[in-house]
């Protein structure tokens, strides 16, 4: 069965760093696009980012545009997020999430998400 | 960016009951509309796309309507595992995809 399963979330301090890191197994990884979304504390849920299946294509929200970078290793069936410039707005839990389809045109929409990891950005 | 507003914010049914939950968007976005539901702790669950395309192993008593700036999503009797918060999702505008703010459906 699919599973997703986020590490590398912790508290940091503003202007810090942090890298996630999404465990795939269950499904063949270097076939499909991948995103990350997040929900802040008793919020609704933002997309974040976008990898195309081979990581030649990324795309981010505006919000994050320049701080984070989206990347894969379909070696290891692991994707990954490396935060920079953290703000204390970046607080929230980060979720990966599956494409629906594989191949060269993504869905964009997500069938299959981790369990998510906490991000706290606060000195 | 196109917005999502949902509607109602905030739902009490019964075991039972029909209900409906509405999605508008700020301007045309086809049919490229997911819903997903959320219960707390969890991460959320796709259970319809592309506005009406029922989700392999979703229950028969979610539908999904709609196109253009108008959506909906029906649970034809709510079961007490219903009860959580659902979000829409638009991706006409890829990758500037966004998300209504959600229905939270609580038991009466």
């Amino acid at each position: 069965q699919v599973q997703l399963v986020e590490s590398g979330g912790g508290v940091v301090q503003p202007g810090g760093s942090l890298r996630l890191s999404c465990a795939a197994s269950g499904f063949t990884f270097s076939s499909y696009g991948m995103h990350w979304v997040r929900q802040a504390p008793g919020k609704g849920l933002e997309w974040v980012a976008f990898i195309r299946y081979d990581g030649s294509n990324k795309y981010y929200a505006d919000s994050v545009k320049g701080r984070f970078t989206i990347s894969r290793d379909n070696s290891k069936n692991t994707l990954y997020l490396q935060m920079n410039s953290l703000r204390a707005e970046d607080t929230a839990v980060y979720y990966c999430a599956k494409d629906l389809i594989y191949g060269d045109y993504s869905s964009w929409y997500f069938d299959y998400w981790g369990q998510g990891t906490l991000v706290t950005v606060s000195s | 960016d196109i917005q999502l507003t949902q509607s109602p914010s905030f739902l009490s049914a019964s075991v039972g009951d029909r209900v409906t939950i509405t999605c508008r968007a700020s301007q045309g976005i086809s049919s490229y509309l997911a819903w997903y539901q959320q219960k707390p702790g969890k991460a959320p669950k796709l259970l319809i796309y592309a506005a009406s395309t029922l989700q392999s192993g979703v229950p028969s008593r979610f539908s999904g309507s709609g196109s253009g700036t108008e959506f909906t999503l029906t649970i034809s009797s709510l079961q007490p595992e219903d009860f959580a918060t659902y979000y829409c999702q638009q991706l006409n505008s890829y990758p500037l995809i966004t998300f209504g703010q959600g229905t939270r459906l609580e038991i009466k």
